[in-house]
């Protein structure tokens, strides 16, 4: 499967827990998107990478989040002190160039924190 | 900042009839990008259709295709002969074109809950 890959695909935890997720995009895509979404709304942005760096970051990520995307391949997304209101679907997206290109989603990851 | 509107929260159609969803935006950018987008049930969100701003003729995929009313800002989805796979939500985003290296986020509506009926 040449997708966009997501991993774990769901994560239980406990309130004040750390948590990371990988996101591996198209391989040939430059650019990649982690959205969040939680249930009855429509995905909101997080952050944007192209190639390695990390171009914004919302307002909506608190100094407990953060991204990565060494050598611009894979990416991860830290969450740090989990809270309960950090329950959500995590999305990762990857497109190429620099159009309106479609944004390719993965299956996401699936936050709970008891 | 842009907004983007769906009103209908929840519709339903026959199987082989043809169910509209309405979208609505707000932006002062002249250039961009709508999208639809289909979340099926338990499943990763895929691309339905894509319209440029620039073009005045209003994009087609098959059974799908796009009202863009460009001044009215409305961007509505036409599915015709609906078929028991197109029972998801349904999502319309927005993308500022900008400048080469901009951040192509997309802006999303709250979505429509489509069911199709057998």
């Amino acid at each position: 499967d040449t997708g966009v890959s997501q991993n774990p695909r769901h994560k239980i935890t406990k309130r004040g827990q750390n948590v990371t997720f990988r996101c591996d995009p198209i391989s040939e895509h430059n650019r990649l998107y982690w959205y969040r979404q939680t249930l009855g709304q429509g995905p909101e942005f997080l952050t944007y990478f192209q190639n390695e760096a990390q171009l914004e970051k919302s307002r909506l990520l608190s100094d407990r989040f953060s991204a990565e995307r060494p050598k611009g391949s894979f990416s991860t997304l830290e969450i740090q002190r989990t809270e309960q209101g950090d329950s959500a679907m995590y999305l990762c997206a990857s497109s190429f160039g620099n159009g309106g290109n479609e944004q390719f989603f993965g299956p996401g990851t699936r936050l709970t924190v008891l | 900042a842009q907004t983007v509107t769906q009103s209908q929260p929840e519709m339903s159609v026959q199987e082989a009839e043809t169910v509209t969803l309405s979208c609505t935006y707000d932006t002062s950018e002249s250039n961009y990008y709508l999208f639809w987008y289909k979340q099926p049930p338990s499943r990763q969100m895929i691309l339905v259709i894509r319209q440029e701003a620039y073009k005045q003729q209003n994009a087609t995929e098959n059974r799908f295709s796009v009202n863009f009313q460009k001044a009215a800002k409305s961007f509505s989805l036409k599915i015709s002969d609906s078929q028991l796979g197109d029972t998801a939500m349904y999502f319309c985003a927005f993308m500022k074109q900008g400048n080469a290296g901009n951040n192509r986020k997309l802006i999303w509506g709250l979505g429509t809950s489509l069911a199709v009926n057998p």
